[in-house]
């Protein structure tokens, strides 16, 4: 069965540093998501993209995060100058397509540690 | 705003136990309904999903879900728990308009002991 890989499994990082993760989705599929998990809290949403565009983006994208699809495979999120608050598990998750009946299905997440 | 209540944060049963873990939901409009499974270690997985039709539906290993349009609700249940069933428990939901964002709840850990 396909599944959505992600990379690294998990980051160390100092604060400041930029760090890029990087998801493969599932092949036939055209919408990409970012959802984040901060330990012991709910798992939310980022940022939706979708023929090399974003959809939508919560308040939590601010300007210190992109997202990108560098080619025919590959979806990663950048964060530019990481804080302690970006401390989190970050899952992607791609579907078919963008209705309501879609299925996301998710990756195994980076979990990313900032110092 | 809308929103995704999960009451139970910790469940704790025996092999064999009926499950039901509770979800609610706060939208007004449109909404399909997931519950996604993480077993330790391991990334979400769809256990199931509503999105019309048959409020009563059914997914992988034998968990069940009813969607009650008139509480907001769409509880998790299975008759009987295994040891394997330990996981975290999220139940999620897709609300018309919302470009398929996700809005998950806190989540229910279920530790089956034998």
């Amino acid at each position: 069965e396909p599944e959505v890989t992600q990379t690294p499994s998990h980051q160390v990082t100092q604060m400041g540093q930029e760090v890029i993760l990087r998801c493969v989705p599932i092949s036939n599929h055209l919408y990409f998501y970012w959802y984040r998990q901060i330990l012991g809290q709910k798992v939310e949403f980022l940022v939706s993209f979708y023929n090399n565009e974003i959809s939508e983006k919560s308040e939590i994208f601010d300007d210190q995060f992109s997202v990108e699809r560098p080619d025919g495979s590959n979806f990663t999120l950048k964060i530019r100058s990481t804080k302690l608050e970006d401390s989190a598990m970050y899952f992607c998750a791609s579907s078919e397509a963008s209705g309501l009946t879609d299925t996301q299905y998710f990756g195994p997440g980076t979990r990313l540690t900032v110092l | 705003a809308q929103s995704v209540s999960q009451h139970n944060h910790h469940v704790i049963l025996s092999e064999a136990a009926s499950l039901e873990l509770g979800c609610n939901y706060s939208y007004g409009g449109t909404v399909n309904l997931f519950w996604y499974v993480q077993y330790p270690g391991q990334h979400l997985q769809l256990l199931l999903k509503y999105f019309s039709g048959d409020p009563l539906v059914k997914g992988i290993k034998g968990f069940e879900a009813e969607f009650i349009k008139s509480k907001f609700s769409f509880n998790l249940r299975k008759p009987s728990v295994q040891w394997s069933d330990t996981a975290e428990y999220f139940c999620a939901v897709n609300c018309s308009g919302g470009y398929n964002k996700l809005i998950f709840g806190a989540g229910t850990r279920l530790a089956v002991h034998p």
